[in-house]
């Protein structure tokens, strides 16, 4: 089976940095996806990385070493918007995505 | 509006009622799934269509039955559910199952509650 750990929840102030932490164990490795949910609202797509390295989205950025099965999501310039679940998915070789149970960042003033 | 449309967004039935979800895509994606969300819980993919056909099924309890009539609308029947299935039941399209990113388009989710 999949399996996929990040914390279950985070805590920031305004304006600052939060790094969340995602190590997966899969069979095989077709690519890493972060998505962001508000309450009752849809998962919304935020990055993919499928090579190791950092990609830089705006305030958001997302790092991959699949030798280390290892992911981050970085949220930078923290805003009281950005409160909301981080789920951390991995596509196996058969293209079959596996989510982890996500992780609740809450962002106070 | 994400351009996954779902109905009802919320649903109370009795453990022996019969109801359906629908979800509905007008992106242009071939491929439609089912994932169930419970708290603290990871999504759990239940269905895949691609192309209108089935392509997982992941040994989903048969109270559960979805159908796909074309690419652009998806249903899940439900009947005989239990309280454990009381969950949000979220829906997604992407454009090809296979193909290069495939990122996934969610709807905002049916939140069911079974009594």
């Amino acid at each position: 089976g999949q399996n996929i750990d990040q914390p279950t929840e985070m805590t920031a102030t305004e304006g600052a940095i939060v790094q969340i932490n995602c190590t997966y164990q899969t069979s095989g490795f077709n690519g890493l996806f972060w998505y962001q949910q508000h309450a009752g609202e849809a998962p919304t797509f935020l990055s993919y990385n499928v090579l190791d390295g950092l990609e830089e989205k705006g305030r958001f950025s997302s790092f991959l070493s699949r030798s280390k099965g290892y992911s981050y999501l970085l949220l930078k310039e923290l805003q009281m918007k950005d409160s909301a679940s981080y789920l951390c998915a991995v596509r196996d070789n058969d293209y079959k995505l596996s989510f982890g149970a996500g992780t609740t960042v809450t962002v106070r003033a | 509006e994400t351009g996954v449309t779902q109905t009802p967004r919320h649903l109370v039935m009795g453990m022996t009622n019969k109801k359906s979800l629908k979800c509905e895509q007008h992106l242009g994606h071939n491929a439609m799934y089912w994932y169930k969300q419970s708290a603290k819980k990871p999504l759990e993919l239940m269905f895949v269509y691609n192309f209108k056909e089935q392509t997982e099924n992941n040994s989903v309890p048969s109270r559960f039955s979805p159908e796909c009539p074309n690419s652009s609308h998806l249903f899940l029947h439900l009947h005989t559910l239990q309280p454990e299935d009381s969950a949000l039941y979220l829906c997604a399209s992407s454009q090809d199952e296979g193909s290069g990113a495939n990122v996934l388009t969610f709807g905002a989710g049916s939140r069911l509650t079974v009594l």
